[in-house]
Order: structure tokens, then C-alpha cells, then sequence
């Protein structure tokens, strides 16, 4: 059974950092790529950063509105997505899920498993 | 930058039909059917319904279907039920200057 489990969310004064962690199971993590969604409260979906799997050379990409503060990684010796998250804004707050990607080429990939979301609050 | 443009909400009683639109343009959807669905409940993680826009993932219910014509993508939910109700997605691979894009949402209502 395919489990993601994201945690490290919590409060952070403006301008401060974050780690959070992604811990998967029940599939062949380095092949997949990863990803992370969030939510701001009472507003919709938002494509935050994606890894790619072995088979794209693990290469990354970032929305604009994070580009520059966020940096995602994997360690897949420990089955573990991450996203540090630096120079944190009050407009970064938002539930951040972590998603499995799936599919062929990159055009064709879905988001088929999700975490249950961790709560990161920028506020001073 | 791609922007999809989703209805802001939509309603329908039990045992009736409702369709989602997902409006992009001629070089998204318009070119290729490859929109996701996704279904959300307040306080959960969301659960995709529909993949390269008229696929449905083992266990998802067949009363679930995606179609496209034109720029727009089309989320059609039949013999609704109450647990349908939710909050509804739609999500493209928009290139490489956009990467993901999620549409701004859709609340389902079963009256």
C-alpha cells in the first residue's frame, strides 16, 4: 500500500526557514517523480515544486512564486522527499501536500497518491 | 503564464448529472486532452478521479468521466450522489515555463 506521510509544517516568523519531510512506502520511491501541492486556508490548489524520478536525472523544477526561497530534494536511501523552505512570507502559509507522481512522459504524469497535508504558518 | 478557468460552483440533486468545465487555450487544452481531475472533502487530501483526461483509476466509480472539446475540459459526474460533494480540480502540465497548473476549483453541492 502506497503511504506518504509529510510532516515538519509549524509556525515560522517572515524571513525564517522551514524543512519538511515526506516519508513514502509501498512502492519503488527513486523511480517516481515527487511532488509538492499546497493549499492556502480557503483557497484552491497550487503546484509548488517537482523532482523528477531516476529516469529524469532526479531534475527539479519550481513555480515562480517559490523560485529562489524553496529548494526540493530527495534522499533515496531513506524513501524521503523534502522541501526547505528559506526567506519564508506571511503568503507562503498553506497546507503543503507531498504527491507521487505518475505516468509516462512528463506531459501525461497525474498526481495518483497524496500525504495528508502539513500546516506551515508565516506570521510574526 | 497558462491559466485554467473552472466554474465556481455547481449543484445538483441526487440521482441527477452535473458537468465541470476547465477552460484553457488553443496550446493546452486545446491540443491535448492530458487534464487530471481531482476530488478534495474538507480536511482531506485531495484524490485524483481522472488522469490524461478521460482515464479513470482503479476504484475510482464509472459514474465519473472526462471529455474535452475545444480549449475546454469537461469533469461529468452522473447519478450523483451525497458523497460526491466536494471541492473539484482540474490540473494540466502547461510547459516549461508554467509546469503545473491547477484550475481555481468547483463546489459541488448535492441539493
Amino acid at each position: 500500500e502506497v503511504q506518504l506521510l509529510d510532516s515538519g509544517g509549524g509556525l515560522a516568523q517572515p524571513g525564517e526557514s522551514l524543512r519538511l519531510s515526506c516519508a513514502a512506502s509501498g512502492f519503488s520511491f527513486s523511480i517516481y517523480a515527487m511532488a509538492w501541492v499546497r493549499q492556502a486556508p480557503e483557497k484552491g490548489l497550487e503546484w509548488v515544486s517537482t523532482v523528477t524520478g531516476s529516469g529524469g536525472g532526479f531534475n527539479t523544477f519550481y513555480a515562480d512564486s517559490v523560485k529562489g526561497r524553496f529548494t526540493i530534494s530527495r534522499d533515496n536511501s531513506k524513501n524521503t522527499l523534502y522541501l526547505q523552505m528559506n526567506s519564508l512570507r506571511a503568503e507562503d502559509t498553506a497546507v503543503y501536500f507531498c504527491a507521487k507522481a505518475a505516468g509516462g512522459r512528463i506531459q501525461l504524469w497525474h498526481f495518483d497518491y497524496w500525504g495528508l497535508g502539513t500546516l506551515v504558518t508565516v506570521s510574526s | 503564464q497558462s491559466a485554467l478557468t473552472q466554474p465556481a460552483s455547481v449543484s445538483g440533486s441526487p440521482g441527477q448529472s452535473i458537468t465541470i468545465s476547465c477552460t484553457g487555450t488553443s496550446s493546452d487544452i486545446g491540443s491535448y486532452n492530458l487534464v487530471s481531475w481531482y476530488q478534495q472533502h474538507p480536511g482531506k487530501a485531495p484524490k485524483v478521479m481522472i488522469y490524461e483526461g478521460s482515464k479513470r483509476p482503479s476504484g475510482v466509480s464509472n459514474r465519473f468521466s472526462g471529455s474535452n472539446s475545444g480549449n475546454t475540459a469537461s469533469l461529468t459526474i452522473s447519478g450523483l450522489q451525497a458523497e460526491d460533494e466536494g471541492d473539484y480540480y482540474c490540473c494540466l502540465y502547461a510547459g516549461s515555463s508554467s509546469f503545473w497548473v491547477f484550475g481555481g476549483g468547483t463546489k459541488l453541492t448535492v441539493l
